[in-house]
C-alpha cells in the first residue's frame, strides 16, 4: 500500500528566506509524486510533479521539488518566500506500476510566510 | 477553460434531509473523483469513476452516501439522510486517463461547503 507523510503540520518562514516543505513516501512500484497548494476557501491547485528523469522538478510560482529515491523524499522548495505563498500544501503519491487511479494525499502542511 | 464546476458552493441543511452535490468535469477528462475534507480526517477519497463507470467506492462512508455519473459531463454525490457528522467540504476533481498512464494530475473544483445542523 502507498502512503505519504508530511512530518510538519506547520512551517513558518520570513519573507525573502528560502522555504522547504517536507514529504516522504512509501510505494511498492515506481513513485509518481505531486505537490498541490490550497488557498483559503479554494480547491487544490497543481504545482508540480515528478514522473521520471531529472530529480529536480520545477513548477508553478517559482516552486521546485527534489526527488530523492534513497531517502524516499520529495521536498518542496522555493529560494525566496513571499507572503502570498502562505497556504496549505499537500504532497501526493501514486504507484506508477499500478494502473489504478488512486492518489494518496498527505495530511497537509500549513505554510506561513511572515512579512 | 471553465475548470471543474461544482454546485452549490455552500449548502446548509437540517439533519435527516437529502443533500445532492453536483459536479461538471473539465471537457475531455474521463476520470472523476469525489473527495471530502475535514479538519479531523484531512482529504479523503470517497469514490472515483473512469469513463462514467465507478471503479472504487471503498471510501464511501456508508450506505447513506451514493454517487452517480450518468454521462461524461455530470456527476452527483447524494447523502440521504444527512447527519451533522457529514459536515465538510466536498471536492470534485477530474483528470484525463488512459490505460497506459497514471501520471496525469487531477484538477479540483472549488468545493461545496456542507453544513448539517
Amino acid at each position: 500500500a502507498q502512503s505519504v507523510a508530511q512530518p510538519e503540520d506547520q512551517v513558518n518562514v520570513a519573507e525573502g528566506n528560502p522555504l522547504t516543505v517536507k514529504c516522504t513516501y512509501s510505494v511498492s512500484g515506481n513513485p509518481y509524486l505531486f505537490w498541490y497548494v490550497q488557498y483559503p476557501n479554494r480547491g487544490l491547485q497543481f504545482l508540480l510533479k515528478y514522473i521520471t528523469g531529472d530529480n529536480l522538478v520545477k513548477g508553478s510560482y517559482g516552486f521546485e521539488a527534489e526527488f530523492n529515491k534513497s531517502q524516499t523524499s520529495f521536498h518542496l522548495k522555493k529560494p525566496s518566500a513571499l507572503v502570498s505563498d502562505s497556504a496549505l500544501y499537500f504532497c501526493a503519491v501514486r504507484d506508477g506500476d499500478n494502473y489504478g487511479q488512486n492518489f494518496v494525499f498527505g495530511p497537509g502542511t500549513r505554510l506561513s510566510v511572515l512579512p | 477553460d471553465a475548470g471543474v464546476i461544482q454546485s452549490p458552493r455552500h449548502e446548509v441543511t437540517e439533519m435527516g434531509q437529502e443533500v445532492t452535490l453536483r459536479c461538471k468535469p473539465i471537457s475531455g477528462h474521463n476520470s472523476l473523483f469525489w473527495y471530502r475534507q475535514t479538519m479531523m480526517r484531512g482529504l479523503e477519497l470517497l469514490i472515483y469513476f473512469n469513463n462514467n463507470v465507478p471503479i472504487d467506492d471503498s471510501g464511501m462512508p456508508e450506505d447513506r452516501f451514493s454517487a452517480k455519473m450518468p454521462n461524461a459531463s455530470f456527476s452527483t454525490l447524494k447523502i440521504q439522510p444527512s447527519e451533522p457528522r457529514d459536515s465538510a467540504v466536498y471536492f470534485c476533481a477530474s483528470s484525463p486517463w488512459d490505460s497506459s498512464s497514471s501520471y496525469n494530475e487531477q484538477f479540483f473544483g472549488p468545493g461545496t461547503r456542507l453544513t448539517v445542523l
